[in-house]
């Protein structure tokens, strides 16, 4: 059974601090991981999308990793701002088969000033 | 549009009524997803619909629930005989190549039953 889970479930940062969080799957034939933002009351926005030979990939002050070998994938976000604040959710595709991506819960992000 | 339009925003309904939500998708996009996201809970999956190919009803929870998708553009969703366990915010996501581009998401309607 396909699977994503992410921890931690939820993190409490100082603003200006960085912080990871990781995404762990199961989904296999693995296609394509994306990370998403979803502000409260807004849908999920996409951060980065990466592929199978893809290890890192940066968007401004986001950046993510991947290890296709361990099927663990990790949002780094550097020098946090009040705007951060939000839950990042982990989304893994299978390269066959029918196009419904699998989600994580999502990590509730809080950063205080 | 720019982007995905989900109309209203907010519904609150007494339960058993039936509730109708639409979702406008990114002109183009052939690939048109509905979600319900409980609160605090990840996003579930409720239907999928790819151009004209039989939509794939897997997610659905309930007979109470159906969607179609007219002239492969509009979609609705609606739930019949609402219950309170209903109450949850349904996004809907299309997407041209979903593989490729991933998907871009509406706002979501914030349902409520009570």
């Amino acid at each position: 059974k396909n699977q994503v889970e992410q921890s931690p479930q939820s993190l409490i940062i100082l603003e200006g601090k960085n912080c990871t969080l990781q995404c762990n799957y199961t989904v296999s034939p693995f296609s394509n991981l994306r990370w998403y933002k979803q502000d409260t009351g807004r849908g999920p926005v996409s951060l980065t999308i990466m592929t199978f030979s893809e290890n890192t990939k940066s968007n401004g002050r986001y950046t993510a990793t991947l290890d296709a070998d361990t099927k663990q994938s990790s949002l780094h976000i550097t020098a946090s701002q009040l705007s951060d604040s939000a839950s990042y959710i982990c989304v893994v595709s299978a390269r066959r088969g029918s196009y419904i991506p699998t989600f994580g819960r999502g990590t509730s992000l809080i950063v205080h000033p | 549009g720019a982007g995905v339009s989900q109309s209203p925003s907010n519904k609150v309904t007494e339960k058993g009524k039936d509730v109708e939500l639409r979702c406008d998708p990114i002109s183009g996009h052939t690939a048109l997803y509905w979600y319900r996201q409980s609160l605090g809970q990840g996003l579930e999956f409720l239907i999928y619909f790819q151009g004209n190919s039989a939509p794939d009803k897997s997610g659905l929870p309930s007979d109470r629930f159906s969607a179609e998708r007219t002239g492969g553009s509009v979609s609705t969703l609606t739930i019949q005989r609402t219950q309170q366990e209903d109450s949850a915010v349904y996004l809907c996501a299309s997407s041209s190549h979903p593989a490729r581009y991933g998907y871009t998401f509406g706002s979501g309607t914030r349902l409520t039953v009570v």
